[in-house]
């Protein structure tokens, strides 16, 4: 069965640069989810997009804006890199009428030196 | 705003036996969903099992099973016939009906013994 792709796995950046992290949802999933998880920390919710839409946003630094897009693929773009956001980012999606159960990509892990 | 607790940071469990995690919630909503997911080593994250609050039966899935104590806002899951491949972290996960964010616990990490 088809899951959600993140591109790249791995991403290293200095302090100051920019990144960028893609999702790929499952098909027929038109809800994507960007969470961070930072070492030995749980999942946070950053942002959420419906049917190319902001739907929901969370603790998402204001360095950070994302996007989704008409494939329904999502961007999640960081400026101005800090030490602190070296963390593993995970997209996740949903169907239409399923939003209560996410599946999640095997997470992007964005080190900033 | 809500809440989840998982109040037992570490665990350990024979393999072959059955081991229990805890989860508490806090939430005002009377419709929403928990989960519990797994995270091995490869850092993927797995759903094990979902519940609906409005049902009052519990989930299973295979040797996974809740005791969902709604008044308590309790959710517990039981692994039974513990196997070396159910060691990872497992988070709980909350989210109201509609909304779209999911609320994780700190974790709990389980270690099989063989």
């Amino acid at each position: 069965a088809a899951g959600v792709i993140q591109s790249p796995r791995h991403l290293i950046k200095e302090k100051r640069e920019t990144a960028t992290l893609k999702c790929y949802p499952i098909p027929r999933h038109d809800t994507v989810y960007w969470y961070q998880q930072g070492p030995g920390q749980d999942p946070q919710f950053l942002i959420s997009f419906y049917e190319k839409m902001q739907s929901d946003k969370g603790s998402i630094p204001d360095r950070f804006s994302a996007q989704q897009f008409s494939d329904y693929h999502s961007e999640l773009n960081m400026s101005s890199l800090e030490l602190g956001d070296s963390a593993l980012y995970f997209c996740a999606s949903s169907l239409p009428d399923r939003r209560d159960e996410q599946f999640f990509g095997p997470g992007t892990r964005l080190t900033v030196l | 705003a809500q809440t989840v607790t998982q109040s037992q940071p570490e665990m350990s469990v024979q393999e072959a036996e059955t081991v229990t995690l805890s989860c508490t919630y806090d939430t005002s909503e009377s419709d929403y969903y928990l989960f519990w997911y797994k995270q091995p080593p490869s850092r993927q994250m797995i759903l094990v099992i979902r519940q609906e609050a409005y049902k009052q039966q519990n989930a299973t899935e295979n040797r996974f099973s809740v005791n969902f104590q709604k008044a308590a806002k309790s959710f517990s899951l039981k692994i039974s016939d513990s196997q070396l491949g159910d060691a990872a972290m497992y988070f709980c996960a909350y989210t109201a009906q509609g909304a779209q964010k999911l609320v994780f616990g700190q974790g709990t990490r389980l270690t099989i013994n063989p």
